[in-house]
């Protein structure tokens, strides 16, 4: 297994462009969650999906909208970059819908934004 | 906001000594979990204590909870060169399905 794979690794993006993270589990996991991590701040929630078709926001949904496209892939979309979402960006995903469960994450994406 | 804060923020041991990471949070929790986070890679799950526990054990650690102080504790015992990385807590103070990070205690360990 896999795990739970994230592409691209590193992407540099210019200010106003839009790109798509991509995510996606092997593991028949029902949620799925979307991290930022900037330097000494830890990891804030973006957005997460406790099951297909449902998704919602989490601290800092702002500039960003996601797709839970199927159980396994959930993807993030930056559709105007700003220079402020630069950062660190990690998927996770656990079994089942409470944090009572081990999540597993991602290797992560680097997003520089100019 | 951040829900756990941990202390310190970096530690630095000799390979052998015991290093000790605190958690502390705001909010009653059900449970509480520990991350390791080596650097460049994306973080690994340690140790999960819920409410009803004070103490728990894996390897060569040891974590407890002290829900009146509404803290957390992690002990890594015989500290190895390996062990060198970002520790984080995480509480379930967010809600049933979301978890909230601390800032994390970066750990060296010196050979």
């Amino acid at each position: 297994n896999a795990g739970v794979t994230q592409t691209p690794k590193f992407q540099v993006l210019k200010t106003g462009q839009s790109m798509t993270l991509q995510c996606a589990q092997d593991m028949n996991h029902n949620s799925m969650y979307w991290y930022r991590q900037d330097p000494g701040m830890g990891l804030r929630l973006i957005y997460y999906s406790a099951s297909e078709g449902t998704t919602d926001k989490g601290e800092v949904p702002n500039g960003y909208n996601v797709s839970r496209l199927n159980k396994r892939e959930f993807s993030l979309r930056l559709e105007s970059a700003a220079p402020s979402q630069t950062s660190v960006y990690f998927c996770a995903s656990i079994l089942g819908q409470g944090v009572a469960e081990t999540q597993y994450f991602g290797p992560g994406t680097r997003l520089l934004v100019l | 906001s951040q829900q756990g804060e941990e202390d310190p923020q970096a530690l630095s041991i000799q390979e052998g000594e015991n290093a000790t990471m605190n958690c502390s949070y705001k909010t009653s929790i059900n449970n509480l979990q520990w991350y390791r986070q080596n650097s460049g890679r994306g973080l690994v799950h340690l140790i999960l204590i819920r409410s009803n526990e004070r103490e728990k054990h894996s390897g060569r650690l040891r974590v407890t909870l002290d829900t009146s102080k509404k803290s957390s504790s992690l002990l890594i015992t015989a500290s190895r060169a390996a062990d060198t990385a970002s520790y984080f807590c995480a509480t379930d103070a967010g809600g049933a399905q979301k978890l909230v990070f601390g800032q994390g205690t970066r750990l060296t360990i010196n050979p």
